[in-house]
């Protein structure tokens, strides 16, 4: 357990609607990290932060915003949410072990937009 | 082409078996690997980490790498019933360690 908690950890939504995802970690963790995991695909990276207001985009980055106001918060969102963003979505965290850098899961949040 | 490729099983094997998971990857720029486990409904769970040639072990658990051939492996010796989960090889690339590509998985099942 690296200090990740998601919130929330289910939700169900309607197409176009916005919505978005918390990511909240303990440890003062620098790079924070969203995926997105759908069967056949694996995980994909979506969006990663490398610090307080610092974000850059991973592969699947189209329709997904985030923002980091502060070290322990990591937000995605949904800015109209469509059926083809439905999927299970995990918050991760990089953390330097035996002088590698290692990611960390949160238990993610499952979305289902109808 | 894929980046990473996992066969995405069901590998079944019997407990007490080892099982043989396996990947390969496409960026020779690659510099680290890793093996997570995941059980249905759960979070990846990191289990392994590897970035020199050669084997790593951890307990029942060997990590194997081969850069030349662009392939890396996991052995479980001793499976066990509570080892039947997916298991998620990743790989970081040339891009940098930031960047983590994963394979889609291998399903292990271990048959009591």
């Amino acid at each position: 357990d690296a200090g990740i908690t998601q919130s929330p950890r289910h939700k169900v939504t309607e197409t176009g609607t916005p919505v978005t995802l918390r990511c909240h970690q303990t440890e003062n963790h620098r790079y924070m990290y969203w995926y997105r995991q759908d069967p056949g695909h694996g995980l994909r990276l979506i969006h990663y932060s490398y610090g307080v207001k610092d974000t850059d985009k991973g592969e699947v980055s189209d329709g997904y915003s985030v923002s980091r106001s502060k070290t322990e918060d990591f937000l995605l969102t949904l800015e109209s949410a469509t059926s083809s963003q439905t999927s299970v979505y995990f918050c991760a965290i990089s953390e330097s072990k035996a002088g590698e850098e290692t990611q960390y899961f949160g238990p993610g949040t499952r979305l289902l937009v109808l | 082409q894929k980046e990473v490729e996992q066969n995405s099983g069901p590998l079944s094997v019997p407990e007490g078996a080892i099982a043989s998971l396996n990947c390969t990857y496409s960026d020779r720029g690659s510099q680290s690997f890793f093996w997570y486990r995941q059980y249905s409904g759960k979070s990846p769970e990191l289990i392994m980490f590897i970035y020199s040639n050669g084997d790593k072990e951890d307990g029942r658990f060997t990590a194997q790498l081969n850069k030349a051939s662009q392939y890396v492996s996991l052995l479980i010796r001793d499976s066990q019933p509570s080892d039947s989960a997916t298991y998620l090889c990743a790989v970081t690339g040339s891009g940098g360690y930031q960047k983590v590509t994963f394979g889609t998985g291998t399903k292990l099942q271990v048959i009591p």
